[in-house]
């Protein structure tokens, strides 16, 4: 089955800095790759995602790119805010939800 | 729209007791998740629906764990008997399924906050 690995597993960074956090998977079948950001004691919420067709995808500061032949992806935070802090988890799966799984996750910490 | 609604928000239950909990994905949601997330982990897939029929159960621990789709609308995880590592967080999330574009993206509830003592 699929495998995803998310590095780093904490990062801090100042305000206005950027952040990177990167994500390995292992089944080449996989196609769809979404980002979530959970809120301490929230839901997960969908921030960006990126499907195998396209190699970049950006929304104002969050960015996400896609290295199919790597298999890895990334996403990239610029002009990092205080309310960017939180816990960001990767995800990988196939066509319609099948094989869906999550990376260990990542804390960012925005220091103001 | 109403997001994806899961009750209770909080269960407190002694081990070897029985406990259920309950989702109602977004309207014209096709596919239904329950996920098990573990303090400072990602969420893990317990189960998936695709309407009623359960399409990947295969990290469901059957022997103590069974969920039903009855009307593919609702869902109802249970645990019975309840274990001391079952404590976790557990989420329900939904998407609109079948070949249309952004199918695939799920929306999470706000998870039941399972502790057994």
């Amino acid at each position: 089955g699929e495998n995803v690995e998310q590095h780093p597993s904490t990062l801090s960074v100042q305000e206005g800095d950027s952040a990177v956090i990167k994500c390995t998977y292992s089944d080449s079948a996989s196609n769809y790759f979404p980002w979530y950001k959970q809120e301490l004691g929230k839901r997960p919420q969908l921030i960006i995602d990126i499907r195998s067709n396209v190699g970049e995808k950006k929304d104002q500061r969050i960015a996400v790119t896609l290295n199919k032949t790597a298999k890895h992806f990334s996403l990239h935070i610029t002009e990092t805010q205080p309310e960017d802090s939180a816990v960001y988890f990767c995800a990988a799966s196939r066509y319609y939800g099948q094989n869906f799984v999550f990376g260990p996750g990542t804390r960012l910490s925005v220091l103001p | 729209e109403a997001g994806v609604v899961q009750s209770p928000r909080y269960k407190i239950i002694e081990k070897k007791q029985p406990v259920a909990f309950w989702c109602n994905p977004i309207s014209g949601h096709n596919t239904l998740y329950w996920y098990l997330q573990n303090l400072g982990q990602g969420p893990e897939l317990l189960i998936r629906y695709e309407n009623e029929e359960a399409v990947d159960d295969s990290q469901l621990p059957k022997d103590r764990f069974s969920a039903e789709r009855l009307k593919g609308v609702d869902s109802t995880l249970k645990i019975q008997p309840a274990e001391l590592g079952d404590s976790a967080v557990y989420l329900c999330a939904s998407s609109l399924g079948g070949l249309a574009g952004e199918s695939e993206t799920q929306y999470f509830g706000p998870g039941t906050r399972l502790l057994v003592l």
